[in-house]
């Protein structure tokens, strides 16, 4: 299958700080890419989502960039608070264009 | 979320019985999705559907068969379990390719 790498595998922070978490992607014709958030024992849930044809997105704290040409994506959370800590996930869809290729997630931790 | 019940929600089996889990969605949507989530791996694709009677193997299909006799519901069965499938297993869901895809609570299940 395509692989998504994700960046770093665990990431600690101050409250008040900013996160910054990276993927990259090896299809090219992968053209939609969606992050999850994922807090422990629960289901991942979509926070934010970018298609191929836009550059960034925000949604209050939370900010999607993508460079296509570089085959890169990241995730960027503002003001972090302590309920932001979760594992968050990348993906990318895959060859088939049905599924979604996901990286192997992010452990964030917001400290008071 | 976009109304997907998983049953069970947990199940402990012993190695060489056959497993079934089923995933029922309200939202009439077309795409459905079996994946497995194990520390370290992140989400893995099984299984996809893209109609009734419409499947294709995933990532990490072995071991694995699937059908969708309607719309509604995917089943995913272990023909005979072994402890390597000892995992949580994340049904998903979306109305097209490239569309936010939407998670199910999830089925922990352990195989001894």
């Amino acid at each position: 299958g395509e692989n998504v790498e994700q960046h770093p595998s665990t990431l600690s922070v101050q409250e008040g700080d900013s996160a910054v978490i990276k993927c990259t992607y090896s299809d090219s014709a992968s053209n939609y890419f969606p992050w999850y958030k994922q807090e422990l024992g629960k289901r991942p849930q979509l926070i934010i989502d970018i298609r191929s044809n836009v550059g960034e997105k925000k949604d209050q704290r939370i900010a999607v960039t993508l460079n296509k040409t570089a085959k890169h994506f990241s995730l960027h959370i503002t003001e972090t608070q302590p309920e932001d800590s979760a594992v968050y996930f990348c993906a990318a869809t895959s060859n088939s264009g049905y599924a979604l290729n996901f990286g192997k997630g992010t452990s964030l931790l917001v400290t008071p | 979320d976009a109304g997907i019940t998983q049953s069970p929600r947990h199940k402990v089996t012993e190695t060489g019985t056959p497993v079934t889990l089923r995933c029922h969605q309200t939202e009439n949507h077309r795409y459905m999705y079996w994946y497995r989530q194990d520390p370290g791996h992140g989400l893995r694709l099984i299984h996809y559907s893209y109609g009734v009677k419409d499947t294709d193997k995933g990532e990490v299909s072995d071991g694995y068969s699937v059908s969708r006799s309607k719309t509604e519901d995917f089943l995913l069965t272990l023909e005979s379990a072994t402890s390597s499938q000892t995992s949580v297993y994340f049904c998903a869901t979306n109305r097209d390719t490239g569309q936010p895809q939407h998670f199910g609570d999830g089925t922990r299940l352990s195989i001894l």
